[in-house]
């Protein structure tokens, strides 16, 4: 089963709204990360939390971890059409010792961004 | 997608065949890895390699193979053993000290 979910599945906002991500996850991990991927690419790494810091900021970016529900958002701001891509959550379950092959990925959330 | 080269773009396999996918980097990166990527899916781990030659399963490796006998290449080979091969297949990379993970552009396998 998959240890990260996000939700929603698909969101379609207009430029210049902000956008928001969510990811929920089942076991304790060591840190948690979002990755975008446009439709098919490889993946590109946004941004690493880890599991004791609350939020994060990278550029229009911001990242929150909440350890005791067990979820993370990704808030894009300020949207652009070149955002438009699939949005995915990995985590790094507490235990591998840190080690990415327990790198687990969810579904991902595809975000449209309306010119 | 910068410093890893996966090719062929797309690659098609037909009954019974072997292919090999190719990924090659020049990140310097100890550890590779072979994800599996299904249409609306997330990735699914196949292999991944913490140093040269040596490689371990990952949740799916059963009709893959690999080796790692250079530090900048991890070749994946999918048999025929592989009876549903057709996805889109991602490489990458990550340094020891660097927990972030580098994709190349993904090979899309199809089977004729």
């Amino acid at each position: 089963s998959q240890q990260g979910e996000e939700d929603p599945q698909a969101l379609s906002i207009q430029e210049g709204e902000n956008a928001t991500m969510n990811c929920s996850y089942k076991t304790s991990i060591n840190n948690l990360q979002w990755y975008r991927q446009n439709s098919g690419r490889g993946l590109v790494h946004l941004i690493l939390i880890r599991s004791n810091e609350r939020e994060k900021h990278s550029g229009r970016l911001r990242v929150t971890l909440d350890t005791s529900k067990k979820s993370s958002s990704l808030l894009i701001t300020a949207s652009r059409a070149a955002d438009t891509a699939s949005y995915f959550c990995a985590t790094d379950k507490k235990g591998s010792g840190g080690s990415n092959y327990k790198l687990t990925f969810g579904k991902g959330t595809l975000l449209t961004v309306n010119p | 997608d910068g410093g890893i080269t996966q090719s062929p773009k797309y690659l098609f396999r037909k009954e019974g065949q072997n292919v090999t996918l190719s990924c090659e980097q020049n990140l310097n990166h100890d550890a590779m890895y072979w994800y599996r990527q299904d249409p609306g899916q997330g990735l699914r781990l196949i292999y991944y390699s913490q140093i040269v030659n040596d490689f371990q399963k990952g949740d799916i490796a059963e009709g893959y193979s690999v080796s790692r006998e250079k530090k900048e290449s991890f070749p994946l080979t999918v048999t025929s053993a592989q009876k549903n091969p057709t996805a889109f297949y991602l490489c990458a990379s990550a340094g020891t000290a660097n927990e972030k993970l580098f994709f190349g552009s993904g090979t899309q396998l199809s089977v004729l």
